[in-house]
């Protein structure tokens, strides 16, 4: 499968804790993207990167999350001491380039305790 | 702020009968992508309309693009069991990310 993968699918926390979730992207795509997305709304953007740059981050995105990408590839989103409003599915969608279609990963579903 | 919005919130219609989904934008947009989410499922691409005026079909989906690039609608014939789903517009303001709309549900009815 060439597709986007997360990791993990599930991730059950109590409150206070750090979670850390993997997004692979799609091996030619230069573009990563993260998304939260709770119930009924749709995605809400986080943060991109172009290659290892983190180019713009939402201001919805608290100093508690934190993104990287250190090499291009791979990425991570990090949320320190965990609130039950962090409650949602965390998408990473990638693209080949700016303004292309974004494919999307299964995404990780974070459930604070 | 930059919004799209997107209407009916919901649509339950009868197996075989249309089904139609609109897109505004508080802006104008440089582009604007859909995408189907099935349930319990993540965000599938689509289409992306980037001219002004711009229609394009896929099968039994008709996809405009307003002639201001501030509207979109999506266009189902004939619905099937298998669109059921939330469609989703995604507007780029330009500012190379999307600011997707809330969506529209829809069910269909056997």
């Amino acid at each position: 499968d060439t597709g986007v993968s997360q990791d993990p699918r599930h991730k059950i926390t109590k409150r206070g804790q750090n979670v850390t979730f993997r997004c692979d992207p799609i091996s030619e795509h230069n573009r990563l993207y993260w998304y939260r997305q709770t119930l009924g709304q749709g995605p809400e953007f986080l943060t991109y990167f172009q290659n290892e740059a983190q180019l713009e981050k939402s201001r919805l995105l608290s100093d508690r999350f934190s993104a990287e990408r250190p090499k291009g590839s791979f990425s991570t989103l990090e949320i320190q001491r965990t609130e039950q409003g962090d409650s949602a599915m965390y998408l990473c969608a990638s693209s080949a380039r700016s303004q292309s279609a974004q494919y999307f990963g299964p995404g990780t579903r974070l459930t604070v305790l | 702020g930059q919004q799209v919005m997107q209407i009916p919130q919901y649509q339950h219609v009868q197996e075989g009968e249309d089904f139609t989904t609109y897109c505004n934008s508080s802006t104008t947009l440089s582009n604007i992508q859909w995408y189907k989410q099935r349930p319990g499922g993540h965000p599938v691409f689509l289409i992306q309309l980037v001219k002004s005026g711009e229609v394009k079909k896929q099968k039994r989906l008709t996809f405009q693009f307003g002639e201001a690039k501030k509207n979109s609608s999506l266009h189902i014939t004939a619905t099937q069991t298998t669109d059921v789903g939330t469609y989703f517009c995604a507007g780029d303001f330009g500012n190379e990310k999307l600011t997707f709309g809330t969506g529209t549900r829809l069910t269909i009815i056997p």
